[in-house]
């Protein structure tokens, strides 16, 4: 079975530009999370959807937002570019929306900010 | 205070040696902890998750929890090279809580 997809792998974009990154989760897990990742730090939390609606929200400014589609898909989309976003981006599913359901990542996808 | 803290590293252990990874927490009434290996330039793989007090095995891995404490602890048996990696502590800190809060990991690796 296929793990969790993303794409792109690698984007390098400019300052002031906007990114869409996209994510489809395991088959038949409804819940996708979304993380930013940057070097030598552990994964933070900036999204988390269920059942198409926001379940949780980090502490990340307004530039970023998410969605997610009826087949359970997910975009994160970033406006207002800065230096500081270059990081890896992290999604990862789960059967449910439930605290204890086990998260499984995807391969994420590098963003580079010139 | 961190909401999740690691020792950094690197934990160095020769082949076939027992690895403890250790990780504790701020929150009591967190319920769900987890743990994630990342190779270098990869995501992170689970790899363990306990919710109960107590040992939990998994092959050559053991996690154990202890809420009283606050720690959670990750020990893997016979370690191999190729269990050199960076091994994230997650944890939903806070009552119903969805989010993971994780550690910044500890870099394991494993002398042949």
């Amino acid at each position: 079975d296929a793990g969790v997809t993303q794409s792109p792998t690698h984007l390098i974009k400019t300052r002031g530009q906007h990114v869409t990154l996209r994510c489809s989760p395991i088959s038949g897990h409804k819940s996708v999370s979304w993380y930013q990742q940057v070097l030598g730090q552990g994964p933070q939390f900036i999204f988390q959807y269920y059942e198409k609606e926001e379940r949780g929200r980090g502490n990340f400014p307004d530039r970023f937002s998410a969605r997610q589609f009826p087949n359970y898909s997910s975009e994160l989309n970033v406006n207002a570019l800065l230096l500081g976003d270059s990081a890896l981006y992290l999604c990862a599913s789960s059967l449910g929306g439930a605290s204890n359901q086990p998260q499984h990542f995807g391969d994420g996808t590098r963003l580079s900010i010139l | 205070q961190k909401e999740v803290e690691q020792n950094s590293g690197p934990l160095s252990v020769p082949e076939g040696a027992i690895a403890s990874l250790n990780c504790t927490y701020s929150d009591r009434g967190s319920q769900s902890f987890f743990w994630y290996r990342q190779y270098s330039g990869k995501s992170p793989e689970l790899i363990m998750f306990i919710y109960s007090n107590g040992d939990k095995e998994d092959g050559r891995f053991t996690a154990q929890l202890n809420k009283a404490s606050q720690y959670v602890s990750l020990l893997i048996r016979d370690s191999q090279p190729s269990d050199s990696a960076t091994y994230l502590c997650a944890v939903n800190i806070g009552t119903g809580r969805r989010a993971l809060t994780f550690g910044s990991g500890t870099r394991l690796q494993v002398q042949p």
